[in-house]
């Protein structure tokens, strides 16, 4: 079966530090990748999505970035953290093809201080 | 464009009471639809799906969801609510690579 491991679970940075918040797959092959931002209280904000090694697309223009160095690893980092990158991060994939769920991991809590 | 509208950000029902949550979309062609749901400090996980092939969907912990083409919608109810039902919960409608959420209901379940 397929899982998802994200993690920190929960990070606590100080404002102007770096990020790096890794996510894997197992147990599938070629996935969609995706990174999500949701604000306290809000919904879900499309960060980044992937189709393939080292294939990103940005949705938001903002200090984030993104990478995937392998078909199963995706990674979201910045240089700087802002205060306003403060939110709950979460990684999914799914299935390549049209009408297909998302599978999400658990998410990283980040408070940027 | 593509949207998906959840009318209510919250619903607050009283345990044993019926669950409705309602989701509206707009799409120019037949719609992949999704329900997800969200515990505090969890990822989403997938409800139900609606792929054309029923269009009563059936899913997980007693939920299930009717798409209505004449009504565009796809709402998602359950006969009887549980405190543990209480969570946030959001509909989504599938495309090519990236899909379309609405901004969630926060269902709340009184004793």
């Amino acid at each position: 079966s397929q899982t998802i491991h994200q993690w920190p679970a929960t990070l606590v940075q100080p404002v102007g530090s770096p990020l790096s918040l890794e996510c894997t797959v197992e147990g599938t092959s070629n996935p969609n990748l995706y990174w999500y931002r949701q604000a306290a209280g809000r919904g879900l904000q499309l960060l980044f999505y992937s189709v393939g090694i080292g294939q990103i697309s940005s949705e938001v223009p903002q200090n984030l970035s993104a990478s995937r160095p392998q078909d199963r690893q995706f990674i979201l980092s910045s240089k700087k953290l802002l205060l306003s990158d403060s939110g709950f991060y979460l990684c999914a994939w799914s299935v390549r093809g049209a009408g297909q769920p998302q599978h999400f991991g658990d998410g990283t809590r980040l408070s940027i201080l | 464009a593509q949207s998906v509208t959840q009318l209510g950000s919250h619903v607050s029902v009283s345990e044993g009471a019926l669950v409705l949550l309602r989701c509206n979309y707009s799409s120019s062609v037949p719609p992949y639809l999704f329900w997800y749901v969200q515990y505090p400090n969890q990822g989403l996980q997938l409800l139900l799906k609606y792929t054309s092939a029923a269009t009563l969907v059936k899913g997980i912990n007693g939920f299930e969801a009717e798409f209505k083409k004449s009504e565009t919608s796809f709402h998602l109810t359950k006969p009887s609510a549980h405190m543990s039902d209480a969570a946030e919960y959001f509909c989504a409608m599938g495309g090519s690579y990236i899909p379309t959420f609405g901004r969630g209901t926060s269902l709340i379940v009184h004793p």
